[in-house]
């Protein structure tokens, strides 16, 4: 199985600053990457995508970018953060036929 | 669209009582659906897929494709079930759709 790596744990950030969240995969290779947010009463909400390096997808438009520089690394950054971008992020990754979902423990961001 | 409906945001029942999870989902295609559960200070992880037709912890989930829906059912809830439940939608080729969850609570 795979292990998610995902860091840091808790954030907090003031409005108009930068962020960069890091997720790293063990235990495949060439995994399908995933960045979600969680909300309360709402579900995973997927944000970005990645079935490979360089490779990104926006599922919904937003404050914030993904990147994957190298297979199993998965980055998600802001510019510029909002009040609206505090929530609970979850990095996941699927490897062969991507059919089981794998999370990491989560990042929670408080922007304030 | 894909969707996954869970109707209940909340569901309390005592130890040793029967627990059903409702799960609704919206696909013309064959689906392949999952249960996702998240115990507290755990990280979200897989707790059975309707493929794999498994009990898993005491649980199941059967695949109803007439009425759309993959119940969680255990027949005697512990404590240690309280947690919170996702029911997800892999739509052929797609990502995932996750429904909105339900949190279990199992009274003593």
């Amino acid at each position: 199985s795979q292990t998610i790596h995902q860091w840091p744990a808790t954030l907090v950030q003031p409005v108009g600053s930068p962020l960069s969240l890091e997720c790293t995969v063990e235990g495949t290779s060439n995994p399908n990457l995933y960045w979600y947010r969680q909300a309360a009463g709402r579900g995973l909400q997927l944000l970005f995508y990645s079935v490979g390096i360089g490779q990104i997808s926006s599922e919904v438009p937003q404050n914030l970018s993904a990147s994957r520089p190298q297979d199993r690394q998965f980055i998600l950054s802001s510019k510029k953060l909002l009040l609206s971008d505090s929530g609970f992020y979850l990095c996941a990754a699927s490897g062969g036929r991507g059919n089981i979902q794998y999370f990491g423990a989560g990042t929670r961001l408080s922007v304030l | 669209a894909q969707r996954v409906t869970q109707p209940e945001k909340l569901l309390s029942v005592f130890k040793g009582a029967p627990v059903e999870l409702k799960c609704n989902y919206s696909y013309s295609g064959s689906p392949e659906l999952f249960w996702y559960v998240q115990y507290s200070r755990q990280r979200l992880q897989l707790l059975l897929r309707h493929i794999s037709r498994e009990s898993i912890k005491g649980f199941t989930a059967d695949l109803n494709t007439g009425e759309t829906s993959f119940h969680l059912k255990k027949p005697f809830a512990q404590e240690e079930d309280s947690a919170m439940y996702y029911c997800a939608l892999r739509p052929y080729g797609q990502n995932f759709v996750f429904g909105p969850g339900t949190r279990l609570s199992v009274l003593p």
